[in-house]
């Protein structure tokens, strides 16, 4: 079974500033996606980083997949209210994926 | 159409109830999924079916019962559940080995 430790679990910030979720693991992913919840509502897809070293940018998100594809971080520059959510990182194929514990992120004005 | 639709939104059953959930996506996806997400928690793999056939099914208990009647159409059927059952299911989708979208889930309720 190939496990993904996010971290922090929990992260409460101001409006503004800027913020890093880490997603790890033992194990080599051929793909890793981000996703991002609000509550009583499905996971919605960010990105999905596929080749190590790869960055991607959605507007004030950055994401990040390890040279080794066992690790990726997202980066969050100038927090806004409206970032607020759960945010997953997720790896696996066909056969159903496996996710992190999510990190729960409060932006407060 | 780009989206993974799913009724009803809410669901409230007694222990001896019967009742479905239904999924349905258009995207031409041949992978369908069925997760169960408790409050605060990340969404768990309960049953994969690729080519509207059932490939996977992580040791769920008998009282959840999946079916897949083609291949934009993916149901679960209910029985007998218990209150710690009571959760968000999402379904999802995906090309066989692509990027899966999810549907917006059912918040279920077991009394």
């Amino acid at each position: 079974t190939q496990l993904l430790e996010q971290s922090p679990q929990f992260l409460s910030i101001q409006e503004g500033e800027n913020l890093t979720v880490y997603c790890n693991s033992s194990s080599v992913f051929s793909s890793l996606q981000w996703y991002r919840q609000e509550p009583g509502e499905g996971p919605v897809l960010l990105v999905t980083v596929v080749t190590g070293g790869e960055v991607k940018k959605l507007k004030r998100l950055t994401f990040q997949f390890g040279d080794a594809r066992k690790d990726s971080s997202l980066h969050i520059t100038a927090a806004q209210p409206g970032d607020t959510g759960l945010y997953l990182c997720a790896g696996g194929g066909a056969d159903g994926l496996t996710f992190g514990k999510g990190t729960h992120l409060i932006i407060q004005p | 159409d780009t989206e993974v639709t799913q009724t009803p939104k809410h669901l409230v059953m007694g222990m001896t109830n019967k009742k479905s959930l239904k999924c349905e996506q258009h995207m031409g996806h041949r992978a369908m999924y069925w997760y169960k997400q408790k409050a605060k928690k990340p969404p768990e793999l309960m049953f994969v079916y690729s080519y509207e056939k059932l490939s996977i099914n992580e040791s769920v208990p008998s009282r959840f019962s999946p079916e897949c009647p083609n291949s934009s159409l993916l149901n679960l059927h209910l029985h007998a559940l218990q209150p710690e059952d009571s959760a968000l299911y999402l379904c999802a989708s995906s090309q066989v080995r692509g990027e899966q979208f999810f549907g917006p889930g059912t918040r279920l309720t077991v009394l």
